[in-house]
This record gives structure tokens, C-alpha cells and sequence, in this order.
């Protein structure tokens, strides 16, 4: 079982931009049978999916956040990242990664630690 | 985007007891449709995919049920470390969306 890890700033100002990068150990992220992905929950509240990679750099990403949000992989370093402009109080959330299993039966696991960051000036 | 809805929202219990959640989504899903498990200050962890199908490791007093807009999750005698959120989440096409969440509590 692979293990993800997130980090980057806890702390963004408002208009400014969100980077967040997620290490994956145990597993290489070069692997056809899965895909990488980034989910936000703000505290207290529920889960939103924000976008996925795929080690060759194919990506999808939600609507409501297309216009805002890069996923990038860097396959050397094992690692995905997600930045997100313009952010805004909303944007404050515990950002998680995850793989994702695809085929048949799509699922989020594992999932990493997760990542506070708080939208403030 | 399709919407996922859970009910209750909050669910009392004991141990020993068996509970029923529901998730409801906006449209045809087939099978698509996962639960998981997220317990305070943790990240949530996948419990059954693909409407029934447990995931390894997974005790099987948790079991999950339905297709098209209706889904069930089941626990049976509840045990201590089953009192946490649960999630539903929708994998039939993208923009993956989840449930908003149902909090067991003792």
C-alpha cells in the first residue's frame, strides 16, 4: 500500500495562489492502473473532488474549479502537485491526495494526511 | 454534476445495534458508488466499492447495497471504532461527487 504525504503553505492571502505538492512512497507513480488526484474538505464539512492525473499528464478537473486549478506530475520525483489562483476565503480546506484506482470500480485509496490551508490576510 | 444525497444527516446508536444509511443520487448511477469512512482529525478511508463490494481488510459487518439511484449502507453490530462520518461518492462519470456526509454517533 503506497503512502501520500501533502505539504506546502498552510497560509495563502487572498488573490494569491495555493501550492500544494504530494509525495507518494511505497509505489511508483508510474503505474497504468491508477490514476492521482487531489480532494478538499473545508473544516467541518464535506468532501469536494478537485481534479486527477494520470502519470502520462492526461488530467480532468471540476468545473466549478477548471478555471483556477493545474495538476502537474512530476514522475522523476514521484510527485503530483496542485496549484489554485485567485484564492479566496472559501478556498480554505483540508486538501487531501489520493490515488485512484480506475477501470471497472473508481475509488480514493489511500488517501494522504491531508493539509490545512487557510485562506487569510 | 450529479448529486449525491445522504440521509440521515446524524444517527444516533449503540453498540451491538445495526444501522442503515442512505444515499440517493440524481441520476442512474448503476453500480458506481462508494462508501467511506472518515473518523476526526483522519482522512476518510474506503470501506465498499462498486455499490457492494468490500474492500480488503474491511470487517464484514459493513456491507452495502443498490443500483441506479439508490444505495444502502449496512453495519451490524456496531463495535466502538464504527461511530464516525460516512461518505457516499458517486465514481459513474466525472465530476466524482460525494454525499454530505452522515455523522454516527453513540
Amino acid at each position: 500500500q503506497p503512502q501520500l504525504q501533502e505539504w506546502g503553505p498552510g497560509l495563502v492571502k487572498p488573490s494569491e495562489t495555493l501550492s500544494l505538492t504530494c509525495t507518494v512512497s511505497r509505489d511508483s507513480i508510474n503505474t497504468r492502473s491508477f490514476y492521482w488526484g487531489w480532494i478538499r474538505q473545508p473544516p467541518g464539512k464535506g468532501l469536494e473532488w478537485i481534479g486527477s492525473i494520470y502519470y502520462g499528464g492526461s488530467t480532468y478537473y471540476s468545473p466549478s474549479l477548471k478555471s483556477r486549478v493545474t495538476i502537474s506530475v512530476d514522475t522523476s520525483a514521484n510527485q503530483f502537485s496542485l496549484t489554485l489562483t485567485s484564492v479566496i476565503a472559501a478556498d480554505t480546506a483540508i486538501y487531501y491526495c489520493a490515488r485512484i484506482s480506475f477501470g471497472q470500480w473508481d475509488r480514493f485509496d489511500p488517501w494522504g494526511q491531508g493539509a490545512l490551508v487557510t485562506v487569510s490576510s | 454534476d450529479i448529486q449525491m444525497t445522504q440521509s440521515p444527516s446524524s444517527l444516533s446508536a449503540s453498540v451491538g445495534d445495526r444501522v442503515t444509511i442512505t444515499c440517493r443520487a440524481g441520476q442512474s448511477i448503476d453500480s458506481y458508488l462508494n462508501w467511506y469512512q472518515q473518523k476526526p482529525g483522519k482522512a476518510p478511508t474506503v470501506l465498499i466499492f462498486g455499490s457492494s463490494r468490500l474492500q480488503r481488510g474491511v470487517p464484514p459487518r459493513f456491507s452495502g447495497s443498490g443500483s441506479g439511484t439508490d444505495f444502502t449502507l449496512t453495519i451490524s453490530n456496531l463495535q466502538p471504532e464504527d461511530f464516525a462520518t460516512y461518505f457516499c461518492q458517486q465514481s459513474n462519470s466525472i465530476p466524482y461527487t460525494f454525499g454530505q456526509g452522515t455523522k454516527l454517533e453513540i
